[in-house]
């Protein structure tokens, strides 16, 4: 059963320590893209990679951390130097690096609270 | 860079009537302009999108305009379902880049 899943679904953090959230696809998409959604603020884009090996930052990059080791995995870590870090995150996919093409294919999302 | 502007940020809506819903973007380079549906507790999804050379595309119940005179796109749904109610976000995006910007999103209620 094809798709992208994310884990865990619910994350409770103190303050001052890093939560890595972790995204796997078996889609074999090249682009993965993580997003952080708030209530009212829509999806604003953290990071993204468009292959194995290689990433850019999105416009809310500042406290968080990536890597693609993977071509199926793209984990997010919330470091304790991201101000305001609980949120809903998503982690989403596309088939093509392309630009501008393709429809994003998302998880189920991860709600991360700190305590 | 591109910014997004979504209205109205909530819709109630009788089971039946129509609903729109109102996108403008600052780029006049963006091409390619999707909407997406969340309904509650559940992921994204594509429902329909439009790029620039076309000025109307239709799916059944749901229909996207573009005028790229006035930078500004529509979400037009006709008929409207319970199953219609969920958060309804716009996006943009330019040629050679991978990445869409995304409006707030609307809430649309569809009250039986």
């Amino acid at each position: 059963d094809g798709g992208i899943t994310q884990s865990p679904k619910y994350l409770f953090r103190k303050e001052g320590q890093n939560v890595t959230l972790s995204c796997e696809q078996n889609l074999n998409h090249d682009a993965m893209y993580w997003y952080r959604q708030d209530p009212g603020q829509g999806l604003r884009l953290i990071y993204y990679s468009q292959i194995v090996n290689d990433f850019q930052k999105g416009d809310i990059a500042e406290g968080y951390s990536v890597s693609r080791e993977k071509k199926e995995s793209f984990p997010l870590t919330v470091t304790s130097a991201q101000k305001n870090p609980t949120a809903f995150y998503l982690c989403a996919s596309k088939a093509g690096a392309a630009p501008n093409t393709g429809e994003l294919f998302f998880g189920e999302g991860s709600r991360l609270t700190v305590l | 860079g591109e910014n997004v502007e979504q209205h109205p940020s909530t819709l109630s809506v009788q089971e039946g009537d129509s609903a729109v819903i109102k996108c403008t973007y600052s780029d006049s380079a963006s091409n390619y302009f999707p909407w997406y549906k969340q309904e509650l507790g559940k992921r994204p999804q594509l429902i329909i999108d439009i790029r620039s050379n076309v000025g109307e595309k239709k799916d059944q119940r749901i229909a996207v305009t573009l005028n790229k005179t006035a930078k500004h796109f529509s979400l037009h749904i006709t008929e409207t379902q319970p199953e219609d109610s969920a958060v309804y976000f716009c996006a943009a995006s330019k040629p050679g880049y991978s990445t869409l910007t995304f409006g707030k999103g609307t809430m649309l209620l569809v009250s039986p």
